[in-house]
C-alpha cells in the first residue's frame, strides 16, 4: 500500500489567503485524524472522522478551520481565512476498526507544512 | 489537548550507548504506543503494547507496558546514528483517539 498521501507538502501564504490541505488515507481504513504539530504546543488532535463521518472536532482552533471527507478516500482541512499563527505541520493519520487488536495503530503521512507570512 | 508527561525532553547521548525513556500518565490506558519522528516526516509506528506487563521487542528497541496500566517504558540499545529524531510515546483508551506524549528528541554523536 501507498501510505497515507498529503498534498501539499509545503504551503507558503499569504495572511487572509484560503489554504486546503489534503489527504488519502490507506485504503481500507475507516478511521482518519487530522493532527497538528507545533514546537509549542507538540502534536494536536483537530478532529477525526469515522465511516466518513466527523465524530469530534473539538480540536478544531476556531471556526476558520473546517475538514470534510466526502468519501473513504479522501478528505480536506481548509483555513480561510490564514493567520500566522496557524503556522505549523498539519499531518493526516488513518487506521482500521477499533475492534481489531491493531486498531492503536495509527498511520501518518508526511504531512504538509504550512508558513502564513 | 490532553497529553501524556514524557521524560527526558531531550537527550545528547554518543554512539553506542543505551537509552531509556518513559512516558506517565494519570490515566489508565488499553494500549501503549511508541513512534519515531524523523526530521521532516510523520511519526511512524515502533511498538505497540496491547496488555498491562507486556514486553516487546523490535530489534535493538524494547518498550513495556507498565503493570499500573499509566505508564510505559522505551529503551534503545547500543545506539547509532540514525537513531537521532523525536520519540513519541501515545496512550489509548478504548475510546477512538490516541494521546500522544510531549516527546523526546534524541541526538546521537559519533
Amino acid at each position: 500500500d501507498a501510505g497515507v498521501i498529503q498534498s501539499p507538502r509545503h504551503e507558503v501564504t499569504e495572511m487572509g489567503q484560503e489554504v486546503t490541505l489534503r489527504c488519502k488515507p490507506i485504503s481500507g481504513h475507516d478511521y482518519l485524524f487530522w493532527y497538528r504539530q507545533t514546537m509549542m504546543r507538540g502534536l494536536e488532535l483537530l478532529i477525526y472522522f469515522n465511516n466518513n463521518v466527523p465524530i469530534d472536532d473539538s480540536g478544531m482552533p476556531e471556526d476558520r478551520f473546517s475538514a470534510k471527507m466526502p468519501n473513504a478516500s479522501f478528505s480536506t482541512l481548509k483555513i480561510q481565512p490564514s493567520e500566522p499563527r496557524d503556522s505549523a505541520v498539519y499531518f493526516c493519520a488513518s487506521r482500521t476498526s477499533w475492534w481489531t487488536r491493531e486498531a492503536g495503530e495509527l498511520f501518518f503521512g508526511e504531512g504538509s507544512r504550512l508558513t502564513v507570512l | 489537548g490532553q497529553q501524556l508527561n514524557q521524560s527526558p525532553q531531550s537527550m545528547f547521548i554518543q554512539e553506542g550507548e543505551d537509552v531509556s525513556m518513559n512516558c506517565t500518565s494519570s490515566s489508565i490506558f488499553n494500549t501503549w504506543l511508541w513512534y519515531k519522528q524523523d526530521p521532516g516526516e510523520g511519526p511512524v509506528l515502533l511498538i505497540a503494547l496491547y496488555k498491562a506487563g507486556e514486553l516487546t521487542s523490535n530489534g535493538r528497541l524494547t518498550a513495556q507496558f507498565g503493570i499500573t496500566r499509566k505508564d510505559s517504558f522505551l529503551n534503545i540499545s547500543a545506539s547509532i546514528p540514525s537513531d537521532v529524531g523525536i520519540y513519541f510515546c501515545a496512550g489509548q483508551l478504548d475510546t477512538d483517539k490516541l494521546i500522544f506524549g510531549t516527546g523526546t528528541r534524541l541526538q546521537v554523536f559519533p
